[in-house]
């Protein structure tokens, strides 16, 4: 089975910096998600690691480190509508792909 | 390109009626399909997913079922539903031919059970 754990909330101002981090444990490793809801829609995908080390894609980027099993997204220059629920996914030794409960982050101006 | 679509995007059952949701992908063959559920305040619980026609791989034994009938068509379905049933019901697919793929979600279809 799976066991994914990140915060449940977070708070930051309009133009900051957030990190959300993501442990896990799971049996077998195929690939770390990172998704994004907004409240009452499906979520969608945000970013990809499967080897150790930061992917970069604007002003969000995932890091992963497989043997700390840890990841954490990083959201940079806030803006209002990054208000929203990440979720970290991973896809285990069967390639199926369990979540965390997600964090949600609230972004003030 | 692909899409994926499912409905009802709302309903409102009483409690042991039965339910049949319903999600399409368009755009690609052969797709691996999923059933999520996310209770409020929740993550997102798989609950079912299939590799293939016919072929369904149940994660949580509980009243619900699924089937696939085509290959770009999964179905959710309960013959008597239960209060805890309620949630946001998630359609997904990814991928057949790429196990790194990542998956794409239909809109949601949000039960509650009454």
């Amino acid at each position: 089975g799976q066991n994914i754990d990140q915060p449940t909330e977070m708070t930051a101002t309009e133009g900051a910096i957030v990190q959300i981090n993501c442990t896990y444990q799971t049996s077998g490793f195929n690939g770390l998600f990172w998704y994004q809801q907004h409240a009452g829609e499906a979520p969608t995908f945000l970013s990809y690691n499967v080897l150790d080390g930061l992917e970069e894609k604007g002003r969000f980027s995932s890091f992963l480190s497989r043997s700390k099993g840890y990841s954490y997204l990083l959201l940079k220059e806030l803006q209002m509508k990054d208000s929203a629920s990440y979720l970290c996914a991973v896809r285990d030794g069967d390639y199926k792909l369990s979540f965390g409960a997600g964090t949600t982050v609230t972004v003030r101006a | 390109s692909q899409t994926i679509h499912q409905w009802p995007a709302t309903l409102v059952q009483p409690v042991g009626s039965p339910l049949s949701l319903e999600c399409t992908v368009e755009g690609t063959s052969n797709p691996n399909l999923y059933w999520y559920r996310q209770a409020a305040g929740r993550g997102l619980q798989l609950l079912f997913y299939s590799v293939g026609i016919g072929q369904i791989s149940s994660e949580v034994p509980q009243n619900l079922s699924a089937s696939r009938p085509q290959d770009r068509q999964f179905i959710l379905s309960s013959k008597k539903l239960l209060l805890s049933d309620s949630g946001f019901y998630l359609c997904a697919w990814s991928a057949g031919t790429s196990h790194t793929g990542e998956l794409f979600f239909g809109e949601g279809s949000r039960l509650t059970v009454l």
